[in-house]
């Protein structure tokens, strides 16, 4: 079975100043592990994705993740916040290479203060 | 490349209605999927397929629900007799046939309103 918790529903960070959202997940196989965005009446965009390569991810628009197996992490990270980046982050994550285990995490919304 | 295009963008109906959801995938991509996404349960997957063929329904709430995929660059999302609880926005989205590691390409969505 799989699971993938995002900690906080939402976020809020003055523009310039670095984000960090965050991911654990539980997984019983080697995961692979997705960063997708949302903005307002979009569909999904991916920007970064782990499967097993570098632990250190880095994805569009500047963002980053880190791939932590001790802490069952995946949490995204930017240096310097613009307020483009204000949207919906989803985590997700596929442990057995089939589309039913794809599992989203709830979503956390990213707020940018001017 | 024009991405997973879906029809129509917008959708507002009386319940009892039939509604009928559309989507183009990326040409080449072999998987198609059909979500859900509401305030209350997030991003639900409801059906996908692989070379037109249905291969997990599971998620299709109930009988009201159909999926089809007649040929590689065409699917619909039926709902019929349609409800209140089913407004949401429908996201369709199509990835390349492989390990499904690899990544879905989501439509912009249909927000679908039953009154």
């Amino acid at each position: 079975a799989q699971s993938v918790t995002q900690l906080d529903s939402h976020v809020s960070v003055s523009e310039g100043t670095p984000v960090l959202l965050r991911c654990n997940y539980s997984s019983s196989y080697s995961p692979s592990l997705f960063w997708y965005v949302q903005h307002p009446n979009k569909g999904l965009q991916l920007l970064l994705k782990y499967t097993s390569a570098a632990t250190l991810v880095k994805g569009i628009n500047g963002f980053e993740a880190e791939f932590k197996k001790s802490e069952t992490s995946f949490h995204l990270t930017k240096p310097s916040a613009h307020m483009s980046d204000a949207a919906e982050y989803f985590c997700v994550v596929s442990d057995r290479g089939g589309a039913d285990g794809l599992t989203f995490g709830k979503g956390t919304h990213l707020i940018i203060q001017p | 490349d024009a991405g997973v295009i879906q029809s129509p963008r917008h959708e507002v109906t009386e319940m009892g209605q039939e509604v009928t959801l559309r989507c183009k995938p990326i040409s080449g991509h072999d998987y198609l999927f059909w979500y859900r996404q509401t305030m209350m349960r997030g991003l639900e997957l409801l059906i996908y397929f692989n070379n037109n063929v249905p291969i997990d329904d599971s998620g299709m709430p109930e009988d009201r629900f159909s999926a089809k995929m007649p040929n590689a660059s065409f699917s619909t999302l039926k709902i019929q007799p349609s409800e209140p609880r089913d407004s949401a926005v429908y996201f369709c989205a199509s990835s390349l046939q492989g390990t499904l590691r690899q990544p879905q390409h989501f439509g912009d969505g249909t927000r679908l309103s039953i009154l």
